[in-house]
């Protein structure tokens, strides 16, 4: 069975400045997927960003950015230029390539922009 | 993108009761669609995979005649929670992906359940 583990429950930034995100997962596949997603306080699930593990790229959107390291199984996010509406709940998710789309989530880290 | 909505969003019974969920997707197809349970301040359990045409697969530690689920049609599962507790308040949520294979999840705007 996979495991997705946040080691940060909570953190906290400035307005514009930079943040990352930690997440690491265990698994014995080779082909899956990675996500990031937002929750905030309306509760809503929202995709950050996604990344297939076949590539080697780092996937990027917008002022989001992943940082994948296969061989270690890590898959931090950093947030760049924060902004007020990025406080939110975020959880780090794995997806298997044969288990039927389940996603497996992390415990979630909750991250404050603070003005 | 795709739209999976949730009704009703809150909903308060008294123990005893039972209570259903309803999760349709909006704009697609979903052969399989996913229920998880969310405590404050928590990360999201899954409950249970809802199969068009078939029995729901439910995950260990879910109790099956506790949480009753049916996929009547290709757009829509339903929650059953049956003789409710205060211990089963909680955020329900669901979620579809996409037939069309981009292995991405839609997430419902979920349901919050108090039972008093």
């Amino acid at each position: 069975a996979q495991t997705v583990t946040q080691s940060q429950p909570e953190m906290s930034v400035q307005e514009a400045e930079t943040v990352t995100l930690s997440c690491t997962y265990d698994t014995s596949e080779n082909n899956y997927y990675l996500f990031w997603y937002k929750q905030p306080p309306s509760r809503q699930m929202i995709l950050v960003i996604r990344q297939e593990a076949y590539k080697q790229q780092n996937a990027t959107e917008n002022r989001f950015s992943v940082n994948f390291q296969k061989a270690a199984k890590s898959f931090s996010l950093k947030i760049s230029d924060s902004q007020l509406g990025d406080t939110a709940m975020y959880f780090c998710a794995f997806m298997s390539n044969n288990a039927g789309n389940m996603l497996t989530f992390g415990g979630g880290t909750r991250l404050m922009v603070k003005p | 993108g795709a739209v999976v909505s949730q009704h009703p969003s809150r909903v308060i019974c008294k123990s005893g009761t039972s209570v259903k969920i309803e999760c349709r997707s909006l704009d697609f197809q979903a052969t399989t669609m996913f229920w998880y349970r969310q405590f404050p301040k928590q990360s999201l359990m899954l409950m249970a995979t809802s199969n068009e045409g078939s029995k729901a697969t439910y995950e260990q530690g879910v109790e099956k005649d506790k949480f009753l689920i049916n996929h009547a049609s290709l757009t829509l599962s339903t929650l059953t929670v049956t003789s409710a507790h205060p211990e089963d308040s909680s955020f329900y949520i669901c979620s579809a992906p996409h037939a069309g294979g981009i292995n991405e999840q839609f997430f419902g705007p979920g349901t919050r359940l108090t039972v008093l």
